[in-house]
C-alpha cells in the first residue's frame, strides 16, 4: 500500500491562468474524488471519478475539470483561476464507486494572486 | 444552516480527559464518515459507519440514525490527539455518488 499522493504540496498562480494538480491513488482504487476547502471551512465536493468516467459532481463550475487514468492518478484542472480559487485542494480514493472508506492525500496548497 | 453541524467549534482539553464531539445532520445519509486532519492539510479518515458503534484504539464513534446524529469519543486523551475533527456524510439522494457533506469542523487542543 502506497497510500495518496498529491503534487505539487503548493503552488502560486495569477488570476486568470490555468492549474493542473495531480492525484496518485492507491493501487486497486478505482474511485477518485476532488475536494475544495477555504481556509477555516470544511471541504467541498468537485467531483468524482470513477473508472475514468465522471459520475458525480458538486456545485463547481465547468472550468473545474478532471481526468483519471487507468494507472490510477488523476488530474483537477482549473482554467480562467479566480481570487476565490485560492485554497487546499485534497484528493481521496476508495475501492468501488461509494460507500467504502476513503484515503486522503496530504492536499495541493493553491494560492491565486 | 448547514446540512451538516458539528459542536463545539473548539475545544480545550487536559491530557486524561474524556472528549466528545458531536455531530447532527438534516440529509437522509448512506454513510458518516470521521475524519482527523492535521496542521499542514493532510486528513486520514478514523471511522465510517452507518448503524451503531465502532472502537478503534481510544476512538469510539456512534451513530443514531433516526436522531440523525453522531458522536466521536475520545478517551484518555493525549497532546497528540490535537488536531481538527470534521464529520461528514455521504447523502443518499439520487446522483449523488462520491458527494460528501461535511461539517467544519472540531478544533482538539490538549494540554499536557
Amino acid at each position: 500500500e502506497t497510500g495518496v499522493t498529491q503534487s505539487p504540496t503548493h503552488l502560486i498562480k495569477t488570476r486568470g491562468q490555468q492549474v493542473t494538480l495531480r492525484c496518485s491513488s492507491q493501487s486497486g482504487h478505482n474511485t477518485v474524488s476532488w475536494y475544495q476547502q477555504a481556509l477555516g471551512q470544511g471541504p467541498q465536493f468537485i467531483f468524482q471519478y470513477y473508472r475514468e468516467e465522471e459520475n458525480g459532481r458538486g456545485n463547481f463550475p465547468p472550468r473545474f475539470s478532471g481526468l483519471q487514468f487507468p494507472n490510477y492518478s488523476s488530474e483537477l484542472n482549473v482554467n480562467a483561476l479566480e481570487l476565490d480559487d485560492s485554497a487546499l485542494y485534497l484528493c481521496a480514493s476508495r475501492e468501488g464507486a461509494y460507500n467504502s472508506p476513503l484515503h486522503f492525500g496530504n492536499g495541493t496548497r493553491l494560492t491565486v494572486t | 444552516k448547514n446540512e451538516v453541524e458539528q459542536s463545539p467549534q473548539n475545544l480545550t482539553a487536559q491530557e486524561g480527559e474524556f472528549i466528545t464531539i458531536n455531530c447532527s445532520y438534516s440529509v437522509g445519509i448512506s454513510a458518516l464518515h470521521w475524519l482527523q486532519q492535521h496542521p499542514g492539510g493532510g486528513i486520514v479518515s478514523l471511522f465510517m459507519l452507518s448503524s451503531g458503534k465502532k472502537k478503534h484504539g481510544r476512538l469510539i464513534a456512534t451513530i443514531n440514525i433516526q436522531e440523525k446524529h453522531s458522536s466521536l469519543h475520545i478517551t484518555a486523551s493525549h497532546p497528540r490527539d490535537s488536531a481538527v475533527y470534521i464529520c461528514a456524510v455521504g447523502p443518499n439522494y439520487g446522483g449523488s455518488q462520491g458527494n460528501l457533506i461535511f461539517g467544519k469542523g472540531t478544533k482538539l487542543s490538549v494540554k499536557p
